[in-house]
């Protein structure tokens, strides 16, 4: 149980074209989805919490106009790069918080999603 | 602000050895303390979790680690490492609002 998709796995996209990303809870409703950038060899960064029919909360220095995030339903967020350029090239990873009280404050993580703007 | 320093970039052993990645954390109430393992194509998996009690915590896989608050630390061990653990592990702090806060990540590297 607790499964995390993400689509797509990877794409490939030209500068100034947007990307959208779907991040689905395939077995559980999440009140609560967040959304990470991977960097090489590097930690995951918080980019934004994202509550079902309200507003995502983006950490401090992450464009809320560039990385448009949606969390439409209980299972399904979406991160939209807009105008991607190359310095947005990364892996993405979203997770889930079933926000039960026997899973309090655990995240299922999605596979992740490998972003590369030419 | 919370952090956590996983002071080692990458670790190599030899299958069958023990293994121990440190964590340090810092925050300023009881954490809730992570280890998760990431593997190539794979989303990120829980090892194991701290939020109170008993100090020492079991996860899967034959993973435990140790709380010791006096020293920030939130280490992970295993007796005997197989070829199949080599893989990045990731220590991680959760506040409020289930906010993650990582540490840098360990490479291990496991020789036949």
């Amino acid at each position: 149980g607790a499964v995390v998709s993400q689509h797509p796995s990877r794409v490939i996209c030209k500068s100034g074209t947007s990307v959208k990303i779907e991040c689905r809870s395939l077995d559980f409703q999440a009140t609560t989805m967040f959304w990470y950038r991977q960097f090489p060899k590097k930690s995951l960064m918080l980019m934004a919490t994202s509550n079902e029919g309200s507003k995502a909360t983006y950490e401090q220095g992450v464009e809320k106009d560039k990385f448009l995030i949606n969390h439409a339903s209980l299972t399904l967020s979406t991160l939209t790069v807009t105008s991607a350029h190359p310095e947005d090239s990364s892996f993405y990873i979203c997770s889930a918080d079933p926000g039960t009280s026997d899973s309090y404050n655990e995240q299922f993580f999605g596979p992740g999603t490998r972003l590369t703007v030419l | 602000a919370q952090s956590v320093t996983q002071p080692d970039i990458h670790i190599t052993v030899s299958e069958g050895a023990s293994l121990e990645l440190r964590c340090n954390y810092s925050y300023g109430a009881t954490p809730y303390l992570f280890w998760y393992v990431q593997s190539p194509g794979q989303g990120l998996q829980l090892l194991l979790k701290y939020f109170s009690g008993d100090t020492l915590v079991q996860g899967i896989k034959g993973f435990e680690a140790e709380f010791k608050r006096s020293q920030s630390s939130f280490n992970l061990r295993k007796p005997s490492v197989h070829w199949s653990d080599a893989a990045e592990y990731f220590c991680a702090v959760g506040d409020w609002g289930s906010r993650l806060t990582f540490g840098e990540g360990t490479q291990l590297t496991v020789n036949p």
